[in-house]
């Protein structure tokens, strides 16, 4: 069955500290993977989209990393301010659907 | 430009009542998507529709139909609404028809719906 899980399910951290989310997939054949950043009350807006030969992409603060062979994924958010605080969603592309994770709920508190 | 719109925002439905749902898109985009959200669930695929003329079921279709108007539009209806739909729907597009084609998706600000 393809799946998405994510870990950990909440965060919270200090403004200023990096964090590290987790992403583990089974889903196949793999055509890409993708991060989230979901705003409370909108819509997901990406963040990162990865190819099965790319190990590691930036945006910003926000360092995505894949690996094909284990399938797994991690998302580094590094000096993190306030407005980090969302939920931040994996998403992995197979044929022509999205498989979606649970997704990560971020707290950044000063 | 204004990406992906939604209306309506807010609704509460009774059980057995019956919306649509619209969205449209700006972007000269060839899919477009509906999803639900659930608490503690990730989205869920309703429906699709990768190209005008042609739709396809997604992970979670029954109780809903959908209508790909014209390239920019794609609507979702609900015949006779259930407390189970009760959920936050959103609706995508992106430029690439296919799941491998590295176009990113758009989203829209999403519909809440309550069925009672």
């Amino acid at each position: 069955k393809n799946q998405v899980e994510q870990s950990p399910q909440s965060l919270i951290i200090l403004e200023g500290k990096n964090c590290t989310l987790q992403c583990n997939y089974t889903v196949s054949p793999f055509s890409n993977l993708r991060w989230y950043k979901q705003d409370t009350g909108r819509g997901p807006v990406s963040l990162t989209i990865m190819t099965f030969s790319e190990n590691t992409k930036s945006n910003g603060r926000y360092t995505a990393t894949l690996d094909a062979d284990t399938k797994q994924s991690s998302l580094h958010i590094t000096a993190s301010q306030l407005s980090d605080s969302a939920s931040y969603i994996c998403v992995v592309s197979a044929d022509n659907q999205f498989y979606f994770g649970t997704g990560t709920s971020l707290t950044v508190i000063p | 430009n204004a990406g992906v719109t939604q209306t309506p925002k807010f609704q509460v439905l009774k059980t057995g009542q019956s919306m649509t749902l619209q969205c449209a898109q700006d972007m000269n985009h060839n899919s477009m998507y509906w999803y639900r959200q659930d608490p503690g669930m990730g989205l869920r695929l309703i429906y699709y529709s990768a190209s005008e003329g042609t739709t396809d079921k997604g992970e979670v279709p029954n109780g809903y139909n959908v209508s790909r108007l014209n390239k920019r539009e794609f609507s979702l209806r609900l015949e006779s609404a259930a407390p189970s739909q009760t959920s936050v729907y959103f609706c995508a597009s992106r430029y690439g028809t296919s799941g491998g084609a590295l176009h990113e998706q758009f989203f829209g600000p999403g519909t809440r719906l309550t069925v009672l």
